[in-house]
């Protein structure tokens, strides 16, 4: 049985690109969810998929944010025209409704 | 309003001692959950342990316990016979019925195992 696992663990990038991130969540869960976390807080709520519809989306999540769940098994997230209130670890959790999250182990991204 | 505080931003607990950290709630929903994260320097959030609004018993894992008092809306977690491998950062989150789909998180208690 294998946990949540998010590629790239790491991701430096200058302000102003693209990048994209990638969460493998646990195979039978239906229930996927992003969540940003910055140096000593807790993490925020981004999005949420549940099967492959964007059911929910927070405030947090501006224009230049999108994320997709095609078929509703992996989900990416990108950012585009990042800039340097983007750095941040960004979470991914999966669940079966009502039930337990269980997060990865997050993608540290840092934008110069 | 924050939805959970967790007012201990750092503790130092020796070897072999329990530790309580503290956490309490605001919620208005009749149904919600209570959940324990650890969060290791290595980043990755592991579940430890939930409690349900409804749960008549306290919670109890292992070496957690969560010390649940409804009507004071606290839920703090218990961590017996520490260990130094306990040392982490450990956030309290809430589901409440009305948004189930996502968690809200305190700010976390930072906890040291002395040897």
């Amino acid at each position: 049985d294998t946990g949540v696992s998010q590629d790239p663990r790491h991701k430096i990038t200058k302000r102003g690109q693209n990048v994209t991130f990638r969460c493998d969540p646990i195979s039978e869960h239906n229930r996927l969810y992003w969540y940003r976390q910055t140096l000593g807080q807790g993490p925020e709520f981004l999005t949420y998929f549940q099967n492959e519809a964007q059911l929910e989306k927070s405030r947090l999540l501006s224009d230049r944010f999108s994320a997709e769940r095609p078929k509703g098994s992996f989900s990416t997230l990108e950012i585009q025209r990042t800039e340097q209130g983007d750095s941040a670890m960004y979470l991914c959790a999966s669940s079966s409704r009502y039930y337990t999250q269980y997060f990865g182990p997050g993608t540290r991204l840092t934008v110069l | 309003a924050q939805k959970i505080t967790q007012t201990q931003p750092g503790m130092f607990v020796q070897e072999k001692e329990a530790v309580t950290l503290d956490c309490t709630y605001d919620t208005s929903d009749p149904s919600y959950g209570l959940f324990w994260y650890k969060q290791p320097s290595s980043g990755e959030m592991i579940f430890l342990i939930y409690q349900g609004s409804y749960d008549q018993q306290n919670a109890t894992e292992g070496r957690y316990s969560l010390n649940f008092q409804k009507a004071r809306k606290s839920a703090n977690l218990v961590i017996s016979a520490s260990q130094l491998g306990d040392s982490a950062m450990y956030f309290c989150a809430m589901r409440e019925s009305s948004n189930d789909y996502k968690l809200s998180f305190g700010a976390g208690t930072t906890v040291t195992v002395r040897a």
